[in-house]
């Protein structure tokens, strides 16, 4: 099994401020999704990024999918508390069978007022 | 809107109990997933089931076994619960060609 490293895996900031969390592999990805978890909830998709060099914006979270595709990175621009949460990432590797679903361990984010 | 529901957001059963966790799916994916949720590990998948009657392990099926019947119900037993079973389990569901993954809300089991 390929090691899916995910940093940090901890992240405590104030608000106002920026930051960046990252998916890391020796291995190549075909795709890969970002999702987030509120405490109590289940995780939700924030996005997929499929094509190398690949960037995807939705509001004030920026995705970037890595020219090799063997990571990934979320970088949040005036962080607010709503958006605490845990960050998890979810590649997709060549050949394994197509439903399967694996993720990182996550970053856990906290965004002080 | 997909809607995944677990049976139990909190459950308690003793060492060597036979336990059902039920998920159930109303929108007719083809894929169902069991993970389970510890602090500082993400999620570990459990076993996934592509179809009725088909079914894949993941990275930690060891102690689990899954039935799925039906296409919207897929359930995880855990033929005799161990103190180290205690965690969250999250059941998820997709379409065959997985563009998203839709979640439950969870099951908090405690084995005493």
């Amino acid at each position: 099994t390929q090691l899916l490293e995910q940093s940090p895996q901890f992240l405590s900031i104030q608000e106002g401020e920026n930051l960046t969390v990252y998916c890391n592999s020796s291995s190549v990805f075909s795709s890969l999704q970002w999702y987030r978890q509120e405490p109590g909830e289940g995780p939700v998709l924030l996005v997929t990024v499929v094509t190398g060099g690949e960037v995807k914006k939705l509001k004030r979270l920026t995705f970037q999918f890595g020219d090799a595709r063997k990571d990934s990175s979320l970088h949040i621009t005036a962080a607010q508390p709503g958006d605490t949460g845990l960050y998890l990432c979810a590649p997709r590797r060549p050949g394994t069978s197509y439903g399967k679903l694996t993720f990182g361990q996550g970053t856990i984010l906290t965004v002080h007022p | 809107d997909v809607k995944v529901t677990q049976s139990s957001r909190y459950l308690v059963k003793r060492t060597g109990e036979k336990v059902f966790l039920e998920c159930v799916q109303d929108m007719d994916h083809e894929n169902m997933f069991w993970y389970r949720q510890d602090p500082g590990l993400g999620l570990r998948l459990i076993y996934f089931s592509y179809d009725v009657k088909m079914k894949e392990k993941g990275d930690i099926p060891e102690g689990y076994s899954v039935s799925r019947e039906k296409k919207e119900r897929f359930s995880l037993i855990l033929e005799s619960a161990s103190t180290n079973q205690t965690s969250m389990y999250l059941c998820a569901s997709s379409l065959a060609r997985v563009t998203e993954a839709f979640f439950g809300q969870g099951t908090r089991l405690t084995v005493v």
